[in-house]
C-alpha cells in the first residue's frame, strides 16, 4: 500500500499568519490518465471531513482562495495564506492513484 | 446541494451483522461513483470500498474483503452497506462519500463492535 506520511503533526500557528503542511506519497501519484490524484481534507472539531483541494491544486467549490495545494512526484503541500479561527482543525491528504486509496496521518492545526 | 445521510449504525457483538444505508439528494446519485469510509481513533481515516454508478466496477479494502458487501439501488437513491462477521477493530465511524476520491461527505453513523 501506498504510504502518505504528513508532517508537522501538530501546527500551532497564530492568527493571520501562513501555514504549511507537507505531505509525502512512498510511490509517485501519477494515474495512468496522466492525472495526479492527491487530495486535501479539512475535517473541523465535531464535523465530517471536506473535501478542500482535488488533484494537488484545484479547490473545491466554496474553498477560500487561501487555500491552495502544490507538488508533484511525491512531495506535496497545502498552504493556507493567512491562518483564520475557522481553520482550526484537522487536514487529511489522500491518495487517489493506487488502490487502496490511502490517507496520511493528520495534521491539527491550532491557534497559537 | 448534496446531502447525503447515513443510518444503520449501532452496538452489536463480534460476530454479528449490520448493514447501513446511505440515502443521496441534490445530485443525479445514477451518475457517481459512491464510497464508504470509516474513521476510528486509532486507525484514523480507511477507505473501505466504492461502487461505480452501474456497480459495474466494486473495490475493498483487504480489512473487510469477503467480510463487507457494497450495494447500491440508483431508483432509491441509496448505498449500502452489509457487514458480517464483524470485529472488534470495525468499531468506528462510517460515512458515505460521493465518488471514490470524495468529493462530498455525509455526517456518519457510529458503529461499536463489543461483547
Amino acid at each position: 500500500d501506498v504510504v502518505m506520511t504528513q508532517s508537522p503533526l501538530s501546527l500551532p500557528v497564530t492568527l493571520g499568519q501562513p501555514a504549511s503542511i507537507s505531505c509525502r506519497s512512498s510511490q509517485g501519484l501519477v494515474y495512468s490518465d496522466g492525472d495526479t490524484y492527491l487530495n486535501w481534507f479539512q475535517q473541523r472539531p465535531g464535523q465530517s471531513p471536506r473535501r478542500l483541494i482535488y488533484k494537488v491544486s484545484n479547490r473545491d467549490s466554496g474553498v477560500p482562495d487561501r487555500f491552495s495545494g502544490s507538488g508533484s512526484g511525491t512531495d506535496f503541500t497545502l498552504k493556507i495564506s493567512r491562518v483564520e479561527a475557522e481553520d482550526v482543525g484537522v487536514y487529511y491528504c489522500m491518495q487517489g492513484t493506487h488502490w487502496p486509496y490511502t490517507f496520511g496521518q493528520g495534521t491539527k492545526l491550532e491557534i497559537k | 446541494e448534496v446531502q447525503l445521510v447515513e443510518s444503520g449504525g449501532g452496538s452489536v457483538q463480534p460476530g454479528g451483522s449490520l448493514r447501513l444505508s446511505c440515502a443521496a439528494s441534490g445530485f443525479t446519485f445514477s451518475s457517481y461513483t459512491m464510497s464508504w469510509v470509516r474513521q476510528t481513533p486509532g486507525k484514523g481515516l480507511e477507505l473501505v470500498s466504492y461502487i461505480y454508478s452501474s456497480s459495474g466496477t466494486i473495490k475493498y479494502a483487504d480489512s473487510v474483503k469477503g467480510r463487507f458487501t457494497i450495494s447500491r439501488d440508483n431508483a432509491k437513491n441509496s448505498l449500502y452497506l452489509q457487514m458480517n462477521s464483524l470485529r472488534a477493530e470495525d468499531t468506528a465511524v462510517y460515512y458515505c462519500a460521493r465518488e471514490a476520491r470524495l468529493a462530498y461527505w455525509g455526517q456518519g453513523t457510529l458503529v461499536t463492535v463489543s461483547s
